[in-house]
């Protein structure tokens, strides 16, 4: 069964950069699926940041994509991003998945303040 | 870029059919998915491919699409469907997952 589980900082500064990484069990990040990063700001909806495949190619949301890198660590079976330069606006809960059309495993998401 | 476009909320009484809707430009012409959300919980796919249901999704999840509206039916709704559910497209065009503002479902 496929697990996914984000790590990272829970309180970042403005203008700093936010990095967070998700563990992968069950499957490996270059078996043929795309992996990604969504984000959810409290009390609102989805937003796709961006997805990964095999480790190369790079599909990022137009809104975000100057501010964001996502990247596989094929060995170890993580998932990282990081978004530069963030502000309040990017408060959300953050989330690991699989999968673009569709997204078929999501993580537990972890929750990402940005304040000074 | 494309907008998929869901009512904010729909309220059903138990055991009664649900249904939800997803608007699009052409929408009949995409793969639409849907993800249900329970309040503090990680969205999980119900349908994909417009009506495919994923293993250890009930029967009474279905999903159909047409001209410029996708539907997830749920039918026999019970009181833990209570959710808010997501539909999603690629749009190739940019490309960009999209997705829905999201239906909240209560159950009366």
């Amino acid at each position: 069964q496929v697990q996914l589980q984000e790590s990272g900082p829970r309180l970042v500064k403005p203008s700093e950069t936010l990095s967070l990484t998700c563990a992968v069990s069950g499957d490996s990040i270059d078996n043929g699926y795309y992996w990604g990063w969504i984000r959810q700001p409290p009390g609102k909806g989805l937003e796709w940041i961006g997805s990964l495949y095999h480790s190369r190619t790079t599909h990022s949301n137009p809104s975000l994509a100057s501010r964001v890198t996502i990247s596989a660590d094929r060995s170890n079976r993580q998932l990282s991003l990081r978004l530069t330069s963030v502000t309040a606006a990017d408060t959300a809960v953050y989330y690991c998945a699989r999968g673009l059309t569709p997204i078929d495993y999501w993580g537990q998401g972890t929750l990402v303040t940005v304040s000074s | 870029s494309y907008v998929l476009t869901q009512p904010p909320s729909v309220s059903v009484a138990p055991g009664q059919t649900a249904r939800l809707t997803c608007e699009g430009d052409t929408i009949e012409r995409k793969s639409v998915h849907w993800c249900q959300q329970k309040p503090g919980q990680a969205p999980i796919l119900v349908v994909y491919d417009d009506s495919g249901r994923p293993s250890g999704i009930p029967e009474r999840f279905s999903g159909s699409n047409s001209g410029n509206t996708a539907t997830l039916t749920i039918s026999r709704v019970e009181a833990g469907d209570e959710a808010d559910y997501y539909c999603q497209i690629w749009d190739n065009s940019v490309p960009s997952v999209v997705f829905g503002g999201g239906t909240k479902l209560t159950v009366l």
